[in-house]
């Protein structure tokens, strides 16, 4: 399967803990976002790489939140000190350079904070 | 800032009939994209259908069609001969011509297919 992979898909975790989710996009692809969505609404931007440079943050995106990639490959989102207003599915999606911007998403991790 | 409004949070259709998929879009670039993505329930979201504003036609992709009418900002999908896989939440999306590929999306409908 060539497609987004993304590790893992639920997440439990009480409230003040970190967690750290994981996202392979497809392998030609350069670029890779993270979104947030909640309960019946649609994804919010969160975070934007063009291969292992952060080019672009969110106002959601709170001090809490790290996303990295390294050697602009997969990429890495930690929350820390876990909120419960941080539930929510956590996407990721990669895009190539070129093309119409479609972008391709992983399945998401789901985040229940208790 | 783009924003993307579906106002139908719920709509249904039975299958082999044709329902239509409401979406409007507030923008004051000339040149950006639309996008239609399906979201089955546990799955990855997929793109549906893609229209350029540049292009007059309205694009189709099968049984997907789009009406696309851009002086109203108006952006409907249409799904022809519904099949019960096309049973999923629909999100229409707005990607600026200027964007690397953020993309601002509508609060979702999602469709029923019946038999």
């Amino acid at each position: 399967d060539t497609g987004v992979s993304q590790d893992p898909r639920h997440k439990i975790t009480k409230r003040g803990q970190n967690v750290t989710f994981r996202c392979d996009p497809i392998s030609e692809h350069n670029r890779l976002y993270w979104y947030r969505q909640t309960l019946g609404q649609g994804p919010e931007f969160l975070t934007y790489f063009q291969n292992e440079a952060q080019l672009e943050k969110s106002r959601l995106l709170s001090d809490r939140f790290s996303a990295e990639r390294p050697k602009g490959s997969f990429s890495t989102l930690e929350i820390q000190r876990t909120e419960q207003g941080d539930s929510a599915m956590y996407l990721c999606a990669s895009s190539a350079y070129r093309g119409h911007g479609e972008l391709f998403f992983g399945e998401g991790s789901r985040l229940t904070v208790l | 800032a783009q924003t993307v409004t579906q106002s139908q949070p719920e709509m249904s259709v039975q299958e082999a009939e044709t329902v239509t998929l409401s979406c409007t879009y507030d923008t004051s670039e000339s040149d950006y994209y639309l996008f239609w993505y399906k979201q089955p329930p546990s799955r990855q979201m997929i793109l549906v259908i893609r229209q350029e504003a540049y292009k007059q036609q309205n694009a189709t992709e099968n049984r997907f069609s789009v009406n696309f009418q851009k002086a109203a900002k108006s952006f409907s999908l249409k799904i022809s001969d519904s099949q019960l896989g096309d049973a999923a939440m629909y999100f229409c999306a707005y990607k600026s011509g200027t964007s690397y590929g953020k993309l601002t999306f509508g609060q979702g409908t999602i469709l029923t297919v019946h038999p």
